[in-house]
């Protein structure tokens, strides 16, 4: 059973428009939901989070949206840039648990 | 260094070997993660060790696998008798644990590859 699900495995934009990538998750227990970015070669790192209480959280050009009822968060990119480009995993953690990520999306920001 | 210190970066061996893979958390954190991406594919979650608790060993695919964490801090991944399908980057990750927001801190990676 996969509990954290990003059903697009790849996505291409033009630079300077929106990305918006999805996540949809089944246990209402998460407490935090995580974005990370992916480069080749490298390990992800963190892009941004947002706490199970929470709707929105913004950071720079990127904000994450929960929709607790759908059971699905979304991660928006404005405006997307080349270096964008990259493997962006979505992960939910349960504080008395542990950590469970998507199989992760292709991002290709098109100069 | 300040972050996750994985070794050796890369490994080739061959098909029936022992390899041994390690990890050096960041200092202070109580929660290990293994994980291995296989080529085109996600995040496969192997091991997860969080204090002194016992592991969840859930995502290991077989008893080839195994992994240790000695003294809370560095853990060592085994595989036995390397197969072919072995093949991937094995991703180790440490957090703060429990009490956090769940952000976890990825090493480089070890690639490894199975002849």
């Amino acid at each position: 059973d996969q509990q954290v699900k990003q059903n697009s495995p790849s996505l291409s934009v033009q630079e300077g428009r929106i990305s918006i990538l999805n996540c949809d998750y089944t246990n209402s227990m998460f407490d935090y939901f995580l974005w990370y970015k992916k480069y080749p070669a490298e390990g992800p790192t963190f892009l941004i989070s947002i706490s199970s209480i929470k709707d929105k959280n913004e950071d720079g050009r990127f904000t994450v949206f929960l929709n607790k009822s759908a059971k699905h968060l979304s991660l928006h990119i404005v405006p997307s840039q080349p270096g964008d480009s990259a493997v962006y995993f979505c992960a939910a953690f349960i504080r008395s648990g542990k950590s469970t990520f998507g199989d992760g999306t292709t991002l290709t920001v098109k100069p | 260094g300040a972050g996750v210190s994985q070794s050796p970066s890369n490994k080739v061996t061959e098909k029936g070997k022992d390899v041994e893979l390690r990890c050096d958390p960041i200092s202070g954190h109580t929660a290990l993660y293994w994980y291995r991406q296989s080529l085109g594919q996600g995040l496969e979650f192997l091991i997860y060790f969080q204090g002194n608790s016992a592991p969840d060993k859930s995502g290991l695919p077989s008893d080839r696998f195994s992994a240790e964490r000695t003294g809370g801090s560095v853990s060592t991944l085994t595989i036995q008798r390397t197969q072919q399908e072995d093949s991937a980057v094995y991703l180790c990750a440490s957090s703060l644990g429990q009490s956090n927001t769940g952000e976890l801190f990825f090493g480089e990676g070890s690639r490894l590859t199975v002849l």
